[in-house]
């Protein structure tokens, strides 16, 4: 089976840090992946993570814990721009290596 | 390089109709997916395809979805008869290969309202 947890909201202020969570249980994990998506338009990449660590990549850094089944993402010098769902995937290794998404995290920048 | 496109943008029907999506993936990329998104929850894998060929359909309704990539790039997804349950977002999506690192390029979906 498979199950991808995250908040399901979460509100921060414009120019602070903030940490979104993702917790997972899968058979045969094969990376982790976290998209952006604003409302009504398409899911946009982010990041991906196989092995433990952190990934980082502008104001935006990735980490993940395979032993523990855990990662996050997080956001530095928050803009009013990044006000979306931020969704947590992970592949699913096999024959299909498909890709499972969690529910997002709608996270709200405040001014 | 040019997106995943996808049509029609919206489409509203009432239950028991049919209605059919189209998607175009990005050039080159064998890999097609179809996931359905309801309001509020994250993308649910429909069906994969790698080239012409399914390879995970397993949460496809099958009594009333259907969906195909005869030539290996444009795929379509059926729905038939709808349902009001079926009202979502219907994202495509391709990759260029299954590899675990390749990411997935989304289009930017059909909002289905079932009426």
């Amino acid at each position: 089976g498979q199950n991808i947890d995250q908040p399901t909201e979460m509100t921060a202020t414009e120019g602070a840090i903030v940490q979104i969570n993702c917790t997972y249980q899968t058979s045969g994990f094969n990376g982790l992946f976290w998209y952006q998506q604003h409302a009504g338009e398409a899911p946009t990449f982010l990041s991906y993570n196989v092995l433990d660590g952190l990934e980082e990549k502008g104001r935006f850094s990735s980490f993940l814990s395979r032993s523990k089944g855990y990662s996050y993402l997080l956001l530095k010098e928050l803009q009013m721009k990044d006000s979306a769902s931020y969704l947590c995937a992970v592949r699913r290794g096999g024959a299909t290596n498909k890709l499972i998404f969690g529910t997002g995290t709608l996270l709200a920048v405040q001014p | 390089e040019a997106g995943v496109a996808q049509s029609p943008r919206y489409k509203i029907i009432e239950k028991r109709q049919s209605v059919a999506f189209w998607c175009n993936p990005i050039s080159g990329h064998a890999t097609l997916y179809w996931y359905q998104q309801i309001l509020g929850q994250g993308p649910k894998l429909l069906i994969q395809f790698q080239n012409n060929g399914v390879v995970d359909d397993s949460q496809l309704p099958k009594d009333r979805f259907s969906a195909e990539r005869l030539k290996g790039v444009d795929s379509t997804l059926k729905i038939q008869p709808a349902k009001l349950e079926d009202s979502a977002v219907y994202l495509c999506a391709s990759s260029s290969s299954r590899a675990q690192g390749s990411p997935l390029h989304f289009g930017n979906g059909t909002r289905l309202t079932v009426t």
